[in-house]
């Protein structure tokens, strides 16, 4: 079945430094790819998208590229502010299913 | 902005009593998806429904969960008789079927305490 790996966080950070959080995943056929993010106490939301190969999704400064060949979609952003603090999951549909399927996700935690 | 709403926000209860969630999908989505969040298990789907009608619900404990939509502008979700391990958030969200480019759509959860 469709799977994804995040990886471990927490992941630790001074405002402004660079961040990448790896996501893998398998999936039938061709998926699309998201990034949710959950802030405490909310539900998820989206953070951005990427629909077919080499695809970039962009926002807020986050950005992930649809990589077919290594089947990853990683997120990144140039610098954080700690307004960025939450926890980020990365999440494929395939296009024969209604369902996401979410990986464990990664906590964010940036300080001053 | 639409958005999904779910009610209520927390529900502290004693083991063994019953317990209802209720969803408000977003006026035209036809998806509606049950998710339950906790510490050690992460997000872990429980039900969803195409055009109200059930697809899986292999997630759930049957002998204790329930998930019905009576109607498209309500989902819900029962637990009875709650246990403590029942404990989690829970998320409804929903969307549009055979459009797998569009994402769906969370509401803030229901925060269950059961003591």
């Amino acid at each position: 079945g469709d799977s994804v790996t995040q990886m471990e966080g927490p992941v630790t950070l001074s405002e402004e430094a660079f961040l990448t959080i790896n996501c893998t995943y398998t999936a039938t056929g061709y998926p699309s790819l998201f990034w949710y993010v959950q802030y405490p106490g909310e539900g998820l939301q989206l953070l951005l998208k990427a629909t077919k190969a080499d695809d970039k999704g962009s926002n807020k400064g986050f950005e992930a590229t649809y990589r077919k060949e290594t089947t990853s979609f990683h997120l990144e952003k140039g610098s954080v502010q700690v307004s960025d603090s939450a926890v980020y999951f990365c999440a494929p549909r395939s296009y024969n299913t209604d369902k996401l399927i979410f990986g464990t996700g990664t906590r964010l935690q940036v300080f001053p | 902005d639409a958005r999904v709403t779910q009610t209520p926000r927390h529900k502290v209860t004693e083991m063994g009593q019953e317990v209802t969630m209720r969803c408000q999908p977003i006026l035209g989505h036809n998806t509606v998806f049950w998710y339950r969040q906790t510490m050690m298990q992460g997000l872990e789907l429980l039900a969803y429904f195409r055009n109200r009608a059930p697809l899986d619900d292999s997630g759930m404990p049957k002998d204790r969960f329930s998930a019905e939509m009576p109607d498209a502008t309500l989902a819900t979700l029962k637990i009875q008789p709650s246990e403590p391990r029942d404990s989690a958030v829970y998320f409804c969200a929903s969307g549009y079927d055979r459009d797998y480019n569009s994402p769906l759509h969370f509401g803030n959860g229901t925060r269950l305490t059961v003591t």
